[in-house]
């Protein structure tokens, strides 16, 4: 078992309200990736944090935004919830360079109504 | 941009039968292909890839720069097998972001 955790594993938000999503990485992890899974769809790259700034970010608006910590836990916010962003979230921690073998949670199924 | 196409979206195949889950990528310079596996009620994680030629739980998987492929290949499918598997490309420089494809569900059937 791996010491990827996420929290909450779900929740419900109304469209227009934010939210805050938490992982805590694998010890001895300095890197965390995000990652949006759709219904049917594989996990697409949010952005990438190491060692508290974000140094990479994929296809997605900045009403995503996320911190890193000292001890590389991270969070996800989103803000203005759109119905769209329904999906699962996935995080997933690694050493630097090394992101092919990120350990992942188990993600945070998010339901926008 | 970089892209990964999984053509299947579901494979059934009978137990002892060959496995080829196929995945196609399209990207202009040199990338790392992988495929990561999802079993029922588990977390994603690595199978194998391209840079390591290994073979994994008896999988195996070829880079082919000309077709763009690198499919997931196994002589004889096991009930075990039965699960999501994903194929990802890596893109270097800067930071290191993972590409995948939208997945295939493979089906053992017994």
């Amino acid at each position: 078992e791996t010491g990827v955790t996420q929290s909450p594993t779900h929740l419900i938000k109304t469209r227009g309200q934010q939210v805050t999503l938490r992982c805590s990485s694998q010890s001895g992890h300095n890197t965390v990736s995000w990652y949006q899974q759709a219904l049917g769809q594989g996990p697409q790259f949010i952005f990438q944090y190491y060692r508290e700034e974000e140094n990479g970010r994929g296809n997605f608006p900045p009403r995503f935004s996320g911190l890193q910590f000292p001890n590389y836990s991270s969070e996800l916010n989103v803000n203005a919830l759109e119905l769209d962003d329904s999906a699962l979230y996935l995080c997933a921690s690694s050493l630097a360079g090394r992101e092919t073998e990120a350990f992942f949670g188990q993600g945070t199924r998010l339901t926008v109504v | 941009a970089q892209r990964v196409t999984q053509p299947e979206k579901l494979l059934s195949v009978f137990k002892g039968a060959p496995v080829e889950l196929k995945c196609n990528y399209s990207y202009s310079g040199s990338p790392e292909l992988f495929w990561y596996v999802q079993y029922s009620r588990q977390r994603l994680q690595l199978l194998l890839r391209h840079i390591s030629r290994e073979s994994i739980k008896g999988f195996t998987a070829d880079l082919n720069k000309g077709e763009t492929s690198f499919h997931l290949k196994k002589p004889f499918a096991q009930e075990e097998d039965s699960a999501m598997y994903y194929c990802a490309l890596r893109v270097s420089g800067g930071y290191q972001k993972v590409t995948f494809g939208t997945g295939t569900k493979l089906q053992v059937i017994p």
